[in-house]
């Protein structure tokens, strides 16, 4: 079946630090990729997202790029802020395979001062 | 703004209650998906509606039921709760248009004695 596989957490950094969160995925097809972002206290909501090969979805200085050849979805961001600390999720989905999103397991991140 | 409600932030049950879990949205959504959420497990897909009074099954239903008599409202029952469903719920709704932009409630957690 298709699963999503991140890195473990909690990964803890210091304020304008370089962010790499992994995430690979295994799947029949090529499904759509997406980052979700779950702040303190609060529900998740969609951060950016790929539908097909070679995409970059950006959002907020986030970047991912769509690597089919290492069915991979890096999140990655050039200089982190304490207001970014949170837990990031990478999902799938397959289009007309229903409406399921398959989630990662999170990584927590950690910004301090 | 799109907006998506819990009944309750915090919940105590006692092992064998019946416990309702209400989720209301006002988006005019077609889909409705209740989750719940448990450290390195990321998130999992309880049960799911597509439209009023149609349900389909999760990857974990066993132990939990819905109802959907109105577009706008989701409901998760737990039976008779035991302590492992103690956890993090999340509602979330989205267009069928669009069904990777889920849009997540603040989220419920259960506890149970």
């Amino acid at each position: 079946g298709n699963s999503v596989t991140q890195m473990e957490g909690p990964v803890t950094l210091s304020e304008e630090a370089f962010l790499t969160i992994n995430c690979t995925y295994t799947a029949t097809g090529y499904p759509s990729l997406f980052w979700y972002v779950q702040y303190p206290g609060e529900g998740l909501q969609l951060l950016l997202k790929a539908t097909k090969a070679d995409d970059k979805g950006s959002n907020k200085g986030f970047e991912a790029t769509y690597r089919k050849e290492t069915t991979s979805f890096h999140l990655e961001k050039g200089s982190v802020q304490v207001s970014d600390s949170a837990v990031y999720f990478c999902a799938l989905i397959f289009t007309g395979g229903g409406n399921k999103l398959t989630f990662g397991t999170g990584t927590q991140l950690k910004v301090e001062l | 703004d799109v907006k998506v409600t819990q009944s309750s932030r915090y919940l105590v049950k006692r092992t064998g209650e019946k416990v309702f879990l209400e989720c209301v949205q006002d988006m005019d959504h077609e889909n409705m998906f209740w989750y719940r959420q448990d450290p390195g497990l990321g998130l999992r897909l309880i049960y799911f509606s597509y439209d009023v009074k149609m349900k389909e099954k999760g990857d974990i239903p066993e132990g939990y039921s819905v109802s959907r008599e109105k577009k706008e409202r989701f409901s998760l029952i737990l039976e008779s709760a035991s302590t492992n469903q103690t956890s993090m719920y999340l509602c979330a709704s989205t267009p069928g248009s669009r069904a990777y932009e889920q849009y997540f409630g603040p989220g419920t957690r259960l506890t149970v004695t």
